[in-house]
């Protein structure tokens, strides 16, 4: 089945510090990609996702690029904030209309002042 | 806005008694899931449904069952609830497959004791 890693945390970066965090997936097919942002106490919520080789997905100044060569999906951001403190995941879903989503296991990110 | 609404945030329950997750989405989607979230090992699938009456397994189902009579709610049902299933869980749903991401609901902390 489809497998999803994330880099081992957490992470603890100082504000304006750049933020890369590595992702890699396994799949039969072409998946969707999907970052996830769960903050303390609430549910997880889409940060950005990409459907296609080379499509990069973007949204809050994060950005991933799906990189089918290296079957990569990393996470970037060129300055945190002390509100990007949260637990990210990332995730592939398959294509079939019964499929479902496949979770890599967070990663803990902690920015300081 | 989908919104995806569990009916508990937090609940403690004693061992061995019978437990309802309850969960509802409002934009008619076909597909929802339970996950159940744990420190060091992500988001794990225990069930999913792709459509009124079906159910299909996840990774991790045993102790564990689901009922979907409606297309909107699907609820969670621990039979003898144990120590062991302390833990987050998390509803999802999705248009449509993996492949469209999902929407997650706020989760309920279950604590067994």
């Amino acid at each position: 089945g489809d497998s999803v890693t994330q880099m081992e945390g957490p992470v603890t970066l100082s504000e304006e510090a750049f933020l890369t965090i590595n992702c890699t997936y396994t799949a039969t097919g072409y998946p969707s990609l999907f970052w996830y942002v769960q903050y303390p106490g609430e549910g997880l919520q889409l940060l950005l996702k990409a459907t296609k080789a080379d499509d990069k997905g973007s949204n809050k100044g994060f950005e991933a690029t799906y990189r089918k060569e290296t079957t990569s999906f990393h996470l970037e951001k060129g300055s945190v904030q002390v509100s990007d403190s949260a637990v990210y995941f990332c995730a592939a879903g398959g294509s079939g209309a019964n499929s479902k989503l496949t979770f890599g296991k967070g990663i803990t990110l902690s920015v300081r002042p | 806005d989908v919104k995806v609404t569990q009916s508990s945030r937090y609940l403690v329950k004693r061992t061995g008694e019978k437990v309802f997750l309850e969960c509802v989405q409002d934009m008619d989607h076909e597909n929802m899931f339970w996950y159940r979230q744990d420190p060091g090992l992500g988001l794990r699938l225990i069930y999913f449904s792709y459509d009124v009456k079906m159910k299909e397994k996840g990774d991790i189902p045993e102790g564990y069952s689901v009922s979907r009579e409606k297309k909107e709610r699907f609820s969670l049902i621990l039979e003898s609830a144990s120590t062991n299933q302390t833990s987050m869980y998390l509803c999802a749903s999705s248009l449509g497959g993996g492949r469209r991401g999902a929407f997650f609901g706020q989760g309920t902390r279950l604590t067994v004791v």
